[in-house]
């Protein structure tokens, strides 16, 4: 069956710090993978997608995600984070006809 | 252009009562998804259509929940009669077309903010 794990319910870094969000799948054929972002009272917005080729993928607000099959995961990351970076981050793996699974998601917040 | 909208924006009722959220999705998109939202969790989809036919509804307690997207546009979930349990955020999305593979760009989908509903 198809599921999002994402290990961590809430963390906080410092302004100015790195920032590695954690996500592990598990699909029984090729993984189509997502991040996204919900700001409080807003709906979901897309950072990135993976659907197959360079497994490192760019997305936007200066976010990447590296797809690891041996290791099912699909991390996010970015280098300096900024206060406005602080919201609620979702991971997903996309199945048959467009169906989204979502992992439970991880809360940031930023220290100033 | 303009995104997928959603109203109202909050509701809130007493349980055993019925309420409506309506979804507009963006211009074009064939695809409509409802998900639910419960606090602490991530979205779990409710129905999906096609145009104005039913994908999945798999996951739709069709006993008190049920969604109509008649003129294949517009949507609307209702919930008769409400429980406690349903307190949550109902998400609306769409997208393009449907399915993966090599036009699956297109396929990404676009959520509304939402409709957070309370039951008490």
């Amino acid at each position: 069956a198809q599921s999002v794990t994402q290990p961590d319910i809430h963390i906080t870094v410092s302004e100015g710090a790195s920032l590695e969000l954690r996500c592990n799948y598990s699909y029984g054929a090729t993984p189509y993978l997502f991040w996204y972002v919900q700001s409080p009272g807003q709906g979901l917005q897309l950072l990135l997608k993976y659907f197959s080729g360079d497994t490192l993928v760019q997305g936007i607000k200066g976010f990447e995600a590296e797809f690891k099959r041996s290791q099912s995961s699909f991390n996010l990351r970015k280098p300096s984070v900024h206060w406005s970076d602080a919201a609620e981050y979702f991971c997903a793996v996309g199945a048959s006809f467009n169906k989204f699974y979502f992992g439970s998601g991880t809360k940031l917040n930023v220290k100033p | 252009e303009a995104g997928v909208a959603q109203s109202p924006r909050y509701k809130i009722i007493e349980k055993r009562q019925s309420v409506a959220f309506w979804c507009n999705p963006i211009s074009g998109h064939a695809t409509l998804y409802w998900y639910q939202q419960i606090l602490g969790q991530g979205p779990k989809l409710l129905i999906q259509f096609q145009n104005n036919g039913v994908v999945d509804d798999s996951q739709l307690p069709k006993d008190r929940f049920s969604a109509e997207r008649l003129k294949g546009v517009d949507s609307t979930l209702k919930i008769q009669p409400a429980k406690l349990e349903d307190s949550a955020v109902y998400l609306c999305a769409s997208s393009l077309g449907i399915g993966w593979g090599a036009g699956a760009y297109n396929n990404e989908q676009f959520f509304g903010p939402g409709t957070r509903l309370t039951v008490l």
